[in-house]
């Protein structure tokens, strides 16, 4: 079956650029997501990538794609105490974002 | 505009018991997706509901039934509660490709 696999922490410096990183197995993933979740709190959909894309921008955030892989990062640029959460990657080979696979999510800590 | 929201916030129950969780989704989203988030693991597909019908199941067993209302807002049952029930759950809605989730409830099994 579909299979999302992220790596578990990673801890920079503020004001450094934070990469995440996710590989997928799912071939028919046609949207790749990556989410936010703060203590106690629900998911936040940061941004997302169709799989015909390689590479997306938003603000500070950058979504590369591989498709070749089954590879894809974030990056937060100028990173900041308030990005220390944990980052979900999730796919889904539905336009209704419906059966999303969710990686078990990437802890990142930024340190002052 | 609010965004999904998600009642209770926190619940404990006793082996065995059923339990029924509420969701109203966002203005606009007419699909409603379940997932059960573990601690320390990312969240699992339940099912999804549109149009009132269960449109997409994920690997749960039928202990977990939904329930779709006319006007988008959804329930999530679970029959004979064991110990592993014991979870965050999320209730996500969606028009398109873009799936926003409510706060959760947080089930606490015993």
């Amino acid at each position: 079956g579909e299979d999302v696999e992220q790596s578990l922490f990673l801890s920079v410096r503020e004001g450094d650029s934070s990469v995440i990183n996710c590989t997928y197995t799912d071939s028919s993933s046609t949207y790749l997501y990556w989410y936010k979740q703060e203590p106690g709190a629900g998911l936040q959909l940061l941004t997302y990538i169709f799989s015909n894309m390689d590479m997306k921008q938003d603000q500070r955030l950058t979504v590369l794609l591989n498709k070749k892989d089954k590879h894809l990062s974030l990056r937060i640029a100028d990173t900041q105490t308030g990005d220390s959460a944990i980052y979900f990657c999730a796919e889904s080979p539905n336009t209704n974002a419906g059966k999303s696979t969710f990686g078990d999510g990437t802890t990142l800590t930024v340190k002052p | 505009d609010a965004g999904v929201t998600q009642s209770p916030t926190h619940l404990i129950k006793t082996r065995g018991q059923q339990v029924t969780l509420r969701c109203s989704p966002k203005s606009g989203h007419d699909t409603v997706s379940w997932y059960q988030q573990a601690l320390g693991q990312g969240p699992q597909f339940i099912f999804q509901y549109y149009e009132e019908e269960e449109r997409q199941r994920g690997n749960f067993p039928d202990r977990f039934s939904g329930h779709q209302f006319p006007n988008y807002s959804s329930e999530l049952n679970v029959n004979a509660l064991l110990l592993g029930d014991s979870a965050l759950y999320l209730c996500a809605s969606s028009a398109s490709y873009e799936q926003y989730f409510g706060p959760g409830t947080r089930l606490t099994v015993t």
